[in-house]
């Protein structure tokens, strides 16, 4: 069966600081993968997605970038944090075809300090 | 540009009763609609997912869905609410390249007893 992990469940991390956020796939190949954040009241946002390793689209500008070094690897990253980082941070995959229903992990909880 | 409204943010129900949550969405073509529930510090999890054929779409835990296209609406049932039923709940619509799903900002659902 398929399982999509993500860690770690809460940080605390204080502002500049960098940040790495792992999510890993298994039971499945050549999965798209996302990253959401998730703000109180403001529904979910999608900062990145990844149809392939090394192919990485970003939707919004901000502070955070994204990589995806192996096939059922996401990994969110920043350099330097800042306040308006902190938030609910979901990882999910699609397998399948067009306009699949996504598969999500539990979740990130970061706190910018 | 897709784009999904609920207009609710919050709804109180009591256990037993009935629930109806809306969901409108913008959309050119035939949209490819979701329902997911989020517990507290929890991914989401797909209710149902409505694609074509018959509007009325079931779903797990009991919740079914409609689509009316006349309306832009794909609103949210269940019969008898439990107090387990209690969450959030984020309607989406796929987009038109097929690798994004937008969400609405989500309803906040309360049981009392």
């Amino acid at each position: 069966s398929q399982t999509i992990h993500q860690w770690p469940a809460t940080l605390v991390q204080p502002v500049g600081s960098p940040l790495s956020l792992e999510c890993t796939v298994e039971g499945t190949s050549n999965p798209n993968l996302y990253w959401y954040r998730q703000a109180a009241g403001r529904g979910l946002q999608l900062l990145f997605y990844s149809i392939g390793i090394g192919q990485i689209s970003s939707e919004v500008p901000q502070n955070l970038s994204a990589s995806r070094p192996q096939d059922r690897q996401f990994i969110l990253s920043s350099k330097k944090l800042l306040l308006s980082d902190s938030g609910f941070y979901l990882c999910a995959y699609v397998q399948g075809s067009y306009n699949s229903p996504l598969h999500f992990g539990n979740g990130t909880r970061l706190t910018v300090t | 540009a897709q784009s999904v409204t609920q207009p609710d943010i919050h709804i109180t129900v009591s256990e037993g009763a009935s629930l109806e949550l809306r969901c409108n969405y913008s959309y050119g073509a035939t949209p490819y609609l979701f329902w997911y529930v989020q517990s507290p510090g929890q991914g989401l999890q797909l209710l149902l997912k409505y694609f074509s054929g018959d509007t009325l779409v079931q779903g797990i835990k009991g919740f079914e869905a409609e689509f009316k296209r006349s309306q832009s609406s794909f609103n949210l049932r269940k019969p008898s609410v439990h107090w387990s039923d209690a969450a959030e709940y984020f309607c989406a619509v796929g987009d038109t390249g097929g690798f994004k799903t937008i969400f609405g900002a989500g309803t906040r659902l309360f049981v009392k007893a």
